[in-house]
């Protein structure tokens, strides 16, 4: 089944400490996203790639990092959570880029205390 | 002139009834313009899409209408049922470039 897989789907942690959000796509698509969702504020783009090792920053990038070494995975990495970053974050792919369509994951909420 | 606007943020309508949602935007050079569905805990996904050349695209119940001069575009839903109840987002692209731009949602409740 083609999917998108994101793990953890629930998180709690507090601020600080390094926290990494994992996300698998098993369709060999090249282009991968992340998206932060908020009331009122829809999807936000934080960073994207267009390949493996080729990254580039989206709307709402500060504080996160994300690396691209593999073509399936596509890691959200936050260094030192904040409270600011309490949101619903969703990855996605698509086979090129995002004038194709994007399969979004399950979603990861993550609460920073 | 990156902004995608999209109206209502909440929309309710009696089952069989029309809803219609309405985005507009600036940047004349997008060139592509999705609709995705979002259901309550999982992930948005594609429901219909529409390029600047057409102006009215159907799929089954769902209609994208497209004003390229008013640089608006709207999704209408034929013969509502309860279970299109969901949120909506309206997003614009442009197909050389590697960013979207989405809206910031309509949470659509059909009442039975």
């Amino acid at each position: 089944e083609a999917q998108v897989t994101q793990n953890p789907r629930y998180l709690i942690t507090v601020t600080g400490k390094k926290l990494t959000v994992t996300c698998s796509q098993n369709m060999n698509h090249e282009y991968m996203s992340w998206y932060r969702q908020d009331p009122g504020l829809g999807l936000r783009q934080i960073y994207y790639s267009m390949n493996v090792e080729v990254t580039d920053k989206g709307d709402v990038p500060e504080g996160y990092k994300v690396s691209r070494k593999e073509k399936r995975n596509f890691p959200l990495i936050l260094e030192s959570p904040s409270p600011n970053q309490t949101s619903l974050y969703f990855c996605a792919s698509s086979l090129q880029n995002l004038a194709t369509e994007a399969f979004f994951g399950q979603g990861t909420r993550l609460t920073v205390v | 002139q990156q902004q995608v606007k999209q109206s209502p943020q909440s929309l309710i309508v009696q089952k069989g009834g029309i809803p219609i949602i309405n985005c507009a935007y600036e940047n004349t050079a997008f060139d592509y313009f999705p609709w995705y569905q979002q259901f309550p805990g999982k992930g948005p996904a594609l429901l219909i899409a529409i390029r600047p050349d057409v102006s009215e695209k159907k799929e089954g119940r769902f209609t994208i209408s497209f004003n390229k001069s008013a640089k608006q575009f709207s999704l209408h839903i034929m013969d509502s049922q309860p279970g299109d109840s969901a949120t909506y987002f309206c997003a614009a692209s442009i197909r050389r470039d590697d960013k979207i731009i989405f809206g910031k949602g309509t949470r659509l409740h059909i009442l039975p």
